[in-house]
């Protein structure tokens, strides 16, 4: 068990619709990042944020918008969703920034499968 | 940005050592580069981290070459139980920052 959370385990949704991913980090991580992992794309880093700013943004779609709340939470939202969506989504978290000392070692949450239908 | 390359498989045998080789030939100066293993259906588990030469833990050592346009992750004496997914991931805190993960190199160790 890393220490990180995420809600929903498996989620399951129809094309065009929006859904909203949570993760709560490890206890005292400021940093949380957000990955998509599907069968022909591997992990792909999709946002970061520390301390409830944006830090680094991979190739996230416009589609894609995520925030970082004041407790450290954070929530990753996906609208419009179309097939290509569905893929297993991973949230993490570093005690620092990435880059510095004690922001490379990421800890991974269990992941939310999302089936776009 | 810097893009990484790694086998996509190797097979060993239980006692053996693993070496994985990760090019990464743009690296940027203040990349760091991280090693993560991945079983089914779980998240991916940090390794081991390095910027230069060589680093050490209780379960595998990375190697680093003078010019880090490559690092090498090394697991001694492999057992059943090492069988998974091994992926690098090179990024820094440069303006921009993007975390780049390599295509994973899916190890397969027999008995």
């Amino acid at each position: 068990d890393s220490g990180v959370t995420q809600t929903p385990k498996h989620l399951i949704t129809a094309t065009g619709q929006r859904v909203t991913l949570r993760c709560s980090p490890r206890s005292g991580d400021l940093s949380v990042y957000w990955y998509q992992q599907s069968l022909d794309q591997g992990l792909q880093f999709l946002i970061q944020y520390y301390n409830g700013e944006e830090r680094a943004k991979g190739n996230i779609l416009e589609r894609f918008s995520a925030q970082q709340f004041p407790d450290l939470h954070s929530e990753l939202n996906l609208s419009s969703l179309e097939l290509g969506d569905s893929a297993l989504y991973f949230c993490a978290s570093s005690v620092g920034d990435f880059g510095t000392s004690g922001g490379n070692e990421q800890f991974f949450g269990p992941g939310t499968r999302l089936t776009v239908l | 940005l810097a893009k990484t390359t790694q086998p996509i498989s190797m097979d060993s045998y239980e006692g053996q050592e693993v070496n994985i080789t990760c090019s990464h030939n743009n690296i940027a100066t203040n990349d760091y580069i991280t090693w993560y293993q991945q079983f089914p259906s779980q998240g991916p588990r940090f390794i081991i981290q390095g910027y230069k030469t060589k680093v050490t833990n209780e379960v595998a050592s990375l190697f680093i070459p003078a010019d880090r346009k490559s690092s090498t992750l090394s697991l001694p004496r492999v057992s059943l139980s090492d069988t998974a997914v091994y992926y690098c991931l090179v990024g820094g805190k440069a303006a921009g920052n993007k975390l780049t993960f390599g295509g994973g190199t899916r190890v397969l160790v027999k008995p």
